[in-house]
């Protein structure tokens, strides 16, 4: 079935370093969404996109839709502590269904 | 505030017992969904329904039964678990569940349930 390789899995940063995650999948994808989930709650969405190569920034994220639609990057920049949490992308396919990638877990000392 | 509203938090249940999760949306939207999520793997879709009708059963046990009555609640009714079906149900909504913008899902906060 269709996957989604989310990288890394997990990331330990000094806060202010900035942070760059990705997905990448054999298959192509007419939306892209990057949610974070916080402990104990559930995804929240920061970022859709709906084009091929498209750039779009949310304060300190940038997210891109990758030219051939099947992949995607976030980057955050200038980390703080609230960025802590589990970062996932997902990919919407032709059904409409959503396909998640496996989630990068940040974390971020102070 | 997502606008989806899981209820309970956290249930403990024994593998004999018959509990029901529920769901609630403020968001006008018409279609609904469960998703399963355990540790270390991708959020697992079990459920869809669009305007109160299943149109996606995603090879669930029918250990759990879905119950959509109207656009803005839906159900989860378990019984006979399994300690392997603990984990974390999410329910979300969108708009619609067709291919377009308009299908951007939100997220409740989730049921933490742990079966014994």
């Amino acid at each position: 079935g269709q996957q989604l390789n989310q990288s890394p899995q997990s990331m330990f940063i000094q806060e202010g370093e900035d942070v760059s995650m990705n997905c990448t999948s054999s298959s192509i994808f007419n939306t892209w969404l990057w949610y974070k989930q916080d402990p104990g709650e559930g995804p929240v969405l920061l970022i859709a996109l709906y084009k091929a190569g498209e750039l779009t920034s949310n304060g300190r994220l940038t997210a891109q839709f990758g030219i051939t639609r099947k992949d995607s990057f976030l980057n955050i920049s200038a980390s703080i502590p609230s960025d802590v949490g589990i970062y996932f992308c997902a990919g919407q396919v032709n059904t409409g269904k959503l396909i998640f990638g496996q989630g990068t877990t940040l974390q971020v000392k102070p | 505030e997502t606008g989806v509203t899981q209820t309970p938090r956290h249930l403990v249940m024994g593998m004999t017992n018959k509990k029901s999760l529920k769901c609630e949306q403020h968001l006008g939207h018409n279609a609904m969904y469960w998703y399963k999520q355990s540790a270390k793997k991708p959020l697992e879709l079990m459920f869809v329904y669009n305007f109160k009708e299943q149109t996606e059963n995603n090879s669930v046990p029918s250990r759990f039964s879905p119950e959509c009555p109207n656009s803005s609640h839906l159900f989860l009714h378990l019984h006979t678990l399994q300690p392997e079906d603990s984990a974390l149900y999410l329910c979300a909504s969108s708009q619609e569940s067709q291919p377009s913008a308009k299908n951007i899902q939100y997220f409740g906060a989730g049921t933490r349930l742990s079966v014994l």
